[in-house]
């Protein structure tokens, strides 16, 4: 089993430019996460999706769109890149319940 | 909102010492409490998932306590060894599906 992957691992944008982060998980996990994680902040949850075809916001969503294209697949979309959005994109995925997050090996993204 | 907070930021150690990391949390209601490793570069590694209704876990060198009553957790790691170097995060789940991460404690073990 691969777990949870993430495409690309490094990214580079001009401000305005619009790009699609992928996460794939293979563990037939019902709900996704998308997080950003910025130097002396921590981790926060961006959006999720509790089971396919459905998605909510989380802590910080302006700027962001997902799309839950099926149970394994959680993509997220820039339209229009801003230089406060240059971060670490971690996707992670859970069963159900109370059970244990697992998390991608991350996406580092820079907008100029 | 729920705050979380790890403290210290940064713990350096001996080999062989036994050391505890903290995590507070500012709103007893949890649904659950996550304790994870990250290496340099690397994605999060689940450590070990403490439930409401529980006090601790364990899992090899680790053991992972929970008072909801006075907002904190412990991970406690035994016989630290250099391998045991990274940063340490918890992360408090408020609901299903909402998730707060500390900014993590950043371990050391010198050989």
């Amino acid at each position: 089993n691969a777990g949870v992957t993430q495409t690309p691992k490094f990214q580079v944008l001009k401000t305005g430019q619009s790009m699609t982060l992928q996460c794939a998980q293979d563990m037939n996990h019902n709900s996704m996460y998308w997080y950003r994680q910025d130097p002396g902040m921590g981790l926060r949850l961006i959006y999720y999706s509790a089971s396919e075809g459905t998605t909510d916001k989380g802590e910080v969503p302006n700027g962001y769109n997902v799309s839950r294209l099926n149970k394994r697949e959680f993509s997220l979309r820039l339209e229009s890149a801003a230089p406060s959005q240059t971060s670490v994109y971690f996707c992670a995925s859970r069963l159900s319940g109370a059970n244990e997050q697992f998390f991608g090996p991350g996406t580092r993204l820079t907008v100029l | 909102k729920q705050e979380v907070t790890q403290i210290p930021a940064a713990l350096s150690v001996p080999e062989g010492e036994n050391l505890v990391l903290n995590c507070s949390f500012t709103d007893s209601a949890i649904y659950n409490l996550q304790w994870f490793r990250q290496d340099p570069g690397k994605g999060l590694t689940s450590l070990l998932l403490i439930q409401s209704s529980q006090r601790e876990q364990t899992s090899g060198r680790l053991n992972a306590s929970l008072d909801k009553s006075s907002g904190r957790s412990t991970l406690y790691i035994a016989a630290s060894q250099p391998g045991d170097s990274a940063t340490y995060l918890c992360a408090v789940g408020l609901t299903g599906n909402q998730f707060y991460f500390g900014t993590g404690t950043s371990l050391t073990v010198i050989p």
